[in-house]
């Protein structure tokens, strides 16, 4: 099993430029889970899913867009991006509401 | 929502001595994680822990829920233990195992 897969791992965008962040897992899990790590900070939860076709905000979800159309997929778009969304982002997911949470490796965004 | 504190902020520590970190949080809970992020920024689930006692190699975590807090033990410290030790909780009353993570102790492991 791959586990958590993200792409791309670094990316640069300019201001007010849009862009799709991919997560794939293979674990057959139920819940996915977008985090945005800042520097120097603890992660915080952007939108999650608890199934195909079901999302919901997190914490910090304005600048961004979620969907579920898969059980294995659930990308994370940014629409007009902002310097303010220079972050990591960490995709997880896992197999209950209750149970371990797995990550995957991240993707550095920059925007300039 | 949750709050999860974590101290110290900072530690030193001088290759093979042990240490304890501390994960306090507001509310019951039903996943308590600890994380160890690498000089690379990469992830790595050490415990997944809401209740009990678990060890593995040089690393042991205990959570007492009835009391709201985790530590992490780490014995023999070594330069490859350095980085960013988190502590992450999902609140019983949230739902969705929404993990809110506390700001993270840093390790600084000295050869």
């Amino acid at each position: 099993n791959a586990g958590v897969t993200q792409t791309p791992k670094f990316r640069i965008l300019k201001i007010g430029q849009s862009m799709t962040l991919q997560c794939t897992q293979d674990m057959n899990h139920n819940y996915m889970y977008w985090y945005r790590q800042d520097p120097g900070m603890g992660l915080k939860l952007i939108y999650y899913s608890v199934g195909a076709g079901i999302t919901d905000k997190g914490e910090v979800p304005n600048g961004y867009n979620v969907s579920r159309s898969t059980t294995e997929d659930f990308p994370l778009r940014l629409e007009l991006a902002a310097p303010s969304q220079t972050s990591v982002y960490f995709c997880a997911s896992s197999s209950t509401g209750w149970g371990e949470q797995f990550f995957g490796p991240g993707t550095r965004l920059t925007v300039l | 929502g949750i709050q999860v504190e974590q101290s110290p902020p900072d530690l030193i520590l001088q290759e093979g001595a042990n240490s304890t970190l501390r994960c306090n949080f507001s509310d019951s809970v039903n996943n308590l994680q600890w994380f160890h992020q690498n000089p690379w920024g990469q992830l790595i689930n050490l415990f997944y822990i809401p209740s009990g006692t678990k060890q593995n190699g040089r690393l042991s975590a205990t959570t007492v829920a009835t009391e709201r807090y985790s530590l992490l033990y780490i014995s023999s410290s070594q330069t490859t233990d350095s980085g960013v030790y988190f502590c992450a909780v999902a609140a019983i009353k949230a739902a969705g195992n929404k993990l809110t993570f506390g700001g993270g102790t840093r390790v600084l492991v000295k050869p």
